[in-house]
């Protein structure tokens, strides 16, 4: 079936520091991919999403690339924030109007 | 933009007891819903997906006479869990479809059985 496969957190940067959080997915067709964030104690927020192959989707200085050969959405950014600290969801969507979600990845970013 | 209002946003309970959480669409109607279940430092598990005006679609070893869910109209669903027993204690949070490009998520609820 369908699943999302994300990098083992945490991960601790330091401010301004450059971040990935790699994300591959497994699915027939050609799914929409999308990035949550959950701020502590929060629901969760869409943060970006692609809907076709090479589609980048971007928010907040956030970047991610529908990636079809290497079945990836890896989420980027240039330079990370305090508030940015955060777990972040990879996702796609499954069919019958499911979304499957990654584990997620918690990222503490420090001064 | 599409709001989607949970409430409570925690909630204690004497193990034994039922607890209600509501979900409402406050500015759209959610024909479709869903209900998820979030252990501390996992993922959302989705535990079923609640149809307006028909019964809940359940996914595969969720106990639906445990977790109860009405979905009476297009702006509301809620989430029953029937006799709360501390392995209940989850976070829960619900979420609508806007369309297949874009879900909105409750902010959630804490439950804490004791």
């Amino acid at each position: 079936g369908d699943s999302v496969t994300q990098m083992e957190g945490p991960v601790t940067l330091s401010e301004e520091a450059f971040l990935t959080i790699n994300c591959t997915y497994t699915a027939t067709g050609y799914p929409s991919l999308f990035w949550y964030v959950q701020y502590p104690g929060e629901g969760l927020q869409l943060l970006l999403k692609a809907t076709k192959a090479d589609d980048k989707g971007s928010n907040k200085g956030f970047e991610a690339t529908y990636r079809k050969e290497t079945t990836s959405f890896h989420l980027e950014k240039g330079s990370v924030q305090v508030s940015d600290s955060a777990v972040y969801f990879c996702a796609l969507y499954g069919g019958y109007n499911k979304l499957i979600f990654g584990a997620g990845t918690r990222l503490a970013v420090h001064p | 933009g599409a709001v989607v209002s949970q409430h409570p946003s925690w909630v204690i309970c004497k193990s034994g007891t039922s607890v209600k959480i509501e979900c409402r669409s406050l500015d759209f109607q959610a024909t479709t819903m869903f209900w998820y279940r979030q252990f501390p430092k996992q993922s959302l598990m989705l535990m079923a997906t609640s149809n307006e005006g028909s019964k809940a679609t359940y996914e595969q070893g969720v106990e639906k006479d445990k977790f109860l869910i009405n979905h009476a109209s297009l702006t509301l669903s809620t989430l029953t869990v029937t006799s709360a027993h501390p392995e209940d204690s989850s976070f829960y949070i619900c979420s609508a479809i806007l369309d297949k490009y874009g879900y909105t998520f409750g902010s959630g609820t804490r439950l804490t059985v004791v």
